[in-house]
């Protein structure tokens, strides 16, 4: 059972346009979510959250939205540059007493095209 | 850099055998988590260590365990390693432990084969 889904395994952009990157999830205790940023062998980078109470959070060229009614944020990266291309994974926590694990999605490559 | 250190980079080894993988969190993070990274799993959450205290468990075989130290580096174990061990292992770190929404900060992983 994916709680958390990326529906698009792949995306390319041409430099300097707009990219966005789409996440669903599936369970509603979900208050936290973030983005990370993955090159190949190396560990996910993060690039950006967003806690349930706020709709928009902004950190210079990206930005993430959610939409908690349709369970469903998004990551804009404005403009896009060669050097985004990497895996961006979602992810999303839930507090479970002390504990806060992260539930990720299955990634979504995207390619800058110059 | 995200300030979490993995040693080692890459193990190789044969099934059956034991391993030991180290994990150094940011300075002052008290939290610890490991994560797996296989090609048909994608990332999945494993075990979390609070200030030396288990916090959480996620899909962790009994064939593993961690454990975190009074000065905070973790170690996770793995044994009777099986083919499909092979994966990509990662710590991360945070500062809490408590239901604040803070940040996990990844090491670069440990590359695991098992032959």
């Amino acid at each position: 059972d994916q709680q958390v889904k990326q529906n698009s395994p792949s995306l390319s952009v041409q430099e300097g346009r707009i990219s966005i990157l789409n996440c669903d999830y599936t369970n509603s205790m979900f208050d936290y979510f973030l983005w990370y940023k993955k090159y190949p062998a190396e560990g996910p980078t993060f690039l950006i959250s967003i806690s349930s109470i706020k709709d928009k959070n902004e950190d210079g060229r990206f930005t993430v939205f959610l939409n908690k009614s349709a369970k469903h944020l998004s990551l804009h990266i404005v403009p896009s540059q060669p050097g985004d291309s990497a895996v961006y994974f979602c992810a999303a926590s839930a507090s479970s007493g002390s504990a806060r694990q992260l539930t990720f999605g299955s990634g979504t490559q995207l390619t800058v095209l110059p | 850099d995200s300030g979490v250190t993995q040693t080692p980079k890459h193990l190789i080894t044969a099934t059956g055998q034991r391993v030991t993988l180290r994990c150094s969190p940011r300075s002052g993070d008290l939290s610890v988590y490991w994560y797996q990274q296989s090609l048909d799993q994608g990332l999945q959450f494993l075990i979390q260590y609070y200030n030396g205290e288990e916090r959480a468990k996620g899909n962790i075989l009994e064939r593993f365990s961690a454990q975190q130290f009074p000065d905070l580096h973790s170690e996770l174990n793995l044994s009777s390693l099986e083919l499909g061990d092979s994966a990509l292992y990662f710590c991360a770190s945070s500062r809490f432990h408590s239901g604040s929404t803070d940040t996990q900060y990844f090491g670069p992983g440990t590359r695991l084969t098992v032959l």
